[in-house]
């Protein structure tokens, strides 16, 4: 069984830039959410995806974007980057619709560093 | 909206002390609630998790978390911890709001198990 996967791991980007971040979720889950994790701050959701569509969404600007592909791999667009998009990333797959109840298997993150 | 409240930042403790991690939360909705554990440069794993049922949740490692609705706490507990026990620790609390399941973690409790 493949867990959760993300590229890249580390990756700098200018003010302005767009930037496009991946992930493949765990065999066997149709969910995938995606989580910013400032620095010494605790993750937070900024949207979840269930076969391919939106399910649920944070506090985001719309320049916070999303896709699912029918394999269900998943990736996060941010346009327009800020110094404050600087954090973790991480990506977190699951079961069915309902990802209250069920267990979410988190990715390493990708580390994005605006400059 | 609900919210989610770790009262202390870092706690530091020896080995083979108990240890217990504080979470407060607040919700106008039924919630779950979840521990998980990060460790250095690694995503987030779960540690256990409370649906319904029994209010004394048994997790991994040892772990154990009791829900108290009218305190609407959490509190994570070890009777006696391990220098491996050293992580960042998340609580989050998952309910259903408009527009689907969001997830919210606190800002997280730095635990630091000194020999």
């Amino acid at each position: 069984e493949t867990g959760v996967t993300q590229s890249p791991t580390h990756l700098i980007k200018t003010r302005g830039q767009q930037v496009t971040l991946r992930c493949s979720s765990q065999s066997g889950h149709n969910t995938v959410s995606w989580y910013q994790q400032a620095l010494g701050q605790g993750p937070q959701f900024i949207f979840q995806y269930y076969r391919e569509e939106e399910n649920g969404r944070g506090n985001f600007p719309p320049r916070f974007s999303g896709l699912q592909f029918p394999n269900y791999s998943s990736e996060l667009n941010v346009n327009a980057l800020e110094l404050d998009d600087s954090a973790l990333y991480l990506c977190a797959s699951s079961e069915g619709r309902d990802i209250g109840r069920t267990e979410q298997f988190f990715g390493p993150g990708t580390r994005l560093t605006v400059l | 909206a609900q919210s989610v409240t770790q009262l202390d930042s870092q706690v530091p403790v020896f080995e083979e002390a108990p240890v217990e991690l504080r979470c407060n939360y607040s919700s106008s909705v039924s919630v779950y609630l979840f521990w998980y554990v990060q460790y250095p440069n690694q995503g987030l794993q779960l540690l256990l998790k409370y649906l319904s049922g029994s209010t004394l949740v048994k997790g991994i490692n040892g772990f154990e978390a009791e829900f108290n609705k009218s305190q609407t706490s959490f509190h994570l507990r070890k009777p006696s911890v391990h220098i491996s026990d050293t992580a960042e620790y998340f609580c989050a609390v998952s309910a259903l709001n408009t527009g689907g399941f969001k997830t919210i973690f606190g800002a997280g409790t730095r635990l630091f198990v000194k020999a």
